[in-house]
């Protein structure tokens, strides 16, 4: 697959343990938020997303909490698995201005075993 | 359940060269978007659209141009191909409003010589 940021930083996390990736983001206009997970070689694909007015969101497996005060973002991973290695994207816009997403520039988890 | 389909996979250009990069649809979406990403960097935007015969410009538009004739069609042309635009493209659609989540394709990796 394609070199997806050679100078990511990296999370390495043993399989079964919980991981934690962080997101900055830049805009305090920003209302909606999303995390997307880029496996070598594929486009980005959504993982959940939340808006403004909530702090926390849950799915399966995943949890994303917001922190506005502070325009902090974070992913959370129960029970990592081999299959979540990856380049994870927070990604930011304000509602109304159509399909202009501004990602961060990743992370990437390596699960070891 | 195509999705969003991007052709080609991979190109190699010579500078000074164009082409245009297919991007195609099926679920309908109104808005569609065109984002470049480079090693250590998210993505970002390049053109998008918000529907059939309305384009307008991202973050990083010099060098491209775009066209909307149909709701299932986002071709982006590149006019005179430059090393600097050696990159990989992601095409993205997403139904708008509230919850504006951008499904993407697999990618277009070009390498202009």
């Amino acid at each position: 697959g394609e070199s997806v940021g050679l100078h990511l930083p990296t999370l390495s996390v043993q399989e079964g343990d919980n991981s934690i990736i962080n997101c900055a983001y830049s805009n305090s206009a920003s209302d909606y938020f999303i995390w997307y997970k880029q496996e070598s070689g594929k486009g980005p694909q959504f993982i959940i997303d939340i808006r403004s007015n909530m702090d926390k969101r849950q799915g399966q497996r995943v949890t994303v909490l917001l922190n506005k005060t502070v325009k902090h973002l974070s992913l959370q991973i129960a029970a990592t698995q081999p299959g979540d290695s990856a380049v994870y994207f927070c990604a930011e816009t304000v509602t109304g201005t159509a399909s202009k997403l501004t990602f961060g520039t990743g992370t990437r988890l390596q699960v070891t075993l | 359940n195509a999705g969003v389909t991007q052709t080609p996979k991979f190109q190699v250009l010579k500078t000074g060269q164009s082409m245009t990069l297919q991007c195609a649809q099926d679920m309908n979406h109104e808005y569609m978007s065109w984002y470049r990403q480079d090693p250590g960097m998210g993505l970002r935007l390049i053109h998008y659209s918000v529907g059939a015969g309305i384009t307008d410009q991202g973050e990083v538009p010099n060098g491209y141009n775009v066209s909307r004739s149909t709701t299932e069609d986002f071709p982006l042309r590149l006019l005179s191909a430059a090393p600097s635009q050696t990159s990989v493209y992601f095409c993205a659609s997403s139904y708008g409003g509230l919850q504006n989540i951008q499904y993407f394709g697999a990618g277009t990796r070009l390498s202009v010589l």
